[in-house]
């Protein structure tokens, strides 16, 4: 069975930076894009970005283009989420999932709770 | 304000028929499949139907999804107690170049 597994839930401060992380098992990153997904806490799910692990390209919703980035290391089947500067807005639950190429999203990590406090 | 738009809540007695709309634009459902996705309390989403009506392995056949024009729904029937969870639409949008969500619906099973 293909899982992602995400790094565990976050603290951190205003200002701070942080990167979170989503393994695959098996190929899961081979032939798939990874998508990331971000949950603020009542709210909806709201698509931030997505990665070809083959050539690490992306594209970002503009809502979140030049606040996050997204990259794969590719050797260890992982993907990550980072932000060089967090702010309390960012206070959600991330998911990862696995997308096939603007189908579908159908494997998705359990998610990385980030708190940011000022 | 999300670019599809869901209900925010929905409701049925056990048994019941249960669906929830999900409407969009020319260059969302209107070019694209449509998927569906439940998110049980404190879980991660689950793929619930894509390519507009199919399952995944796995999933019971009480769920359907159909689409039309710039719509597309989801319907529940034999609603069950543990169907209790919010549901969201997802498309890929064309004119965006990404994907979008419906803004959720919350299901309750009366």
């Amino acid at each position: 069975e293909v899982q992602l597994v995400q790094s565990g839930a976050e603290v951190k401060k205003v200002g701070e930076s942080l990167r979170i992380s989503c393994k695959g098992s098996e190929d899961s990153l081979a032939t798939y894009w990874i998508s990331w997904v971000r949950q603020m806490p009542g709210k909806g799910l709201e698509w931030m970005g997505r990665i070809d692990p083959s050539d690490s390209y992306t594209n970002y919703s503009p809502t979140f283009q030049g606040h996050v980035t997204i990259s794969v290391d590719k050797s260890i089947s992982t993907a990550y989420l980072q932000w060089s500067s967090l702010k309390a807005s960012d206070t959600a639950i991330y998911y990862c999932s696995r997308e096939l190429g603007a189908i579908y999203m159908d494997v998705w990590g359990k998610g990385t709770t980030v708190t940011v406090s000022s | 304000q999300s670019v599809l738009t869901q209900p925010p809540s929905a409701s049925g007695t056990p048994g019941q028929r249960v669906t929830i709309s999900c409407s969009g634009s020319s260059s969302n459902i209107g070019s694209n499949p449509v998927n569906w996705y439940q998110r049980l309390p404190g879980t991660a989403p689950k793929l619930l139907i894509y390519g507009n009506n199919k399952r995944p392995s796995g999933v019971p056949d009480r769920f359907s999804g159909s689409k039309s024009g710039t719509s597309a729904s989801l319907a529940i029937s034999g609603l069950q107690s543990e169907d209790e969870a919010d549901y969201y639409c997802a498309t890929w949008d064309d004119s965006l170049n990404g994907w979008v969500f419906g803004g959720g619906t919350k299901l309750t099973a009366l």
